[in-house]
């Protein structure tokens, strides 16, 4: 069974800092990988997904994240947050045969002005 | 515009009773889920479809129900042998393949009262 670990469960940080959450998982073949961020009051949305290729990818709002297969990691960084990226961020993967993702437990990021 | 309709937004329940949450989209998704999103949890999978009329158990299934009887709806009934059905409910959506992620609704919150 696949899993996911999101190291941290809640930062805070403040504005222009550089953020990285980790994000670690366990599955056993080809993985497609994913982050999702919840802001207050909306829905989960997406903000990038690696399938093949480059493993360095960029999505929505300058984030970017990078699959390091040897380390079963993806973890997402952006270079300086803003105020505005106070949200709840999760993890997800899902095996490339595989219908279903599974989530991590989330980390909170608490942007300071 | 396409997405998913969840409804209601904030549903409560006295103890004993079941109760139908409703998920309808139109997307044109093949594969339908469910999750269950507590804090510190992240998101479980609670039932997912991939067809009209076949669904399968998730992680979480037992005291819960659903149905897929039309592409575009997938309604989840929280039935009174759920223990802690206390909860905010996620549907999504995606493509057969799972290969480019879900589009989520917006949520029901579950309190039992």
């Amino acid at each position: 069974a696949q899993s996911v670990s999101q190291h941290n469960h809640h930062v805070i940080l403040s504005e222009a800092a550089s953020l990285e959450l980790g994000c670690n998982y366990s599955y056993g073949g080809t993985v497609n990988l994913f982050w999702y961020v919840q802001y207050p009051g909306q829905h989960l949305q997406l903000l990038l997904k690696y399938f093949s290729g480059d493993p360095l990818v960029k999505g929505i709002k300058g984030f970017e994240a990078e699959f390091i297969k040897s380390k079963f990691s993806f973890n997402l960084r952006k270079p300086s947050v803003q105020w505005s990226d106070t949200a709840e961020y999760f993890c997800a993967v899902g095996g490339s045969n595989d219908y279903k993702l599974s989530f991590g437990a989330g980390t909170t990021v608490t942007v300071r002005a | 515009d396409g997405g998913i309709t969840q409804s209601p937004k904030y549903l409560f329940r006295k103890e004993g009773q079941n109760v139908t949450l409703s998920c309808e989209q139109n997307l044109n998704h093949d594969a339908m889920y469910w999750y269950r999103q507590d804090p510190g949890q992240g998101l479980r999978l609670i039932y997912y479809s991939q067809i009209v009329n076949d669904f399968q158990k998730g992680d979480i299934a037992e005291g819960y129900s659903v149905s897929r009887e039309k592409k575009e709806s997938f309604p989840l009934t929280v039935t009174s042998a759920q223990k802690n059905p206390t909860a905010f409910y996620l549907c999504a959506s995606g493509l057969w393949t799972g290969l480019y992620g879900y589009t989520f609704g917006s949520g029901t919150r579950l309190t039992v009262v």
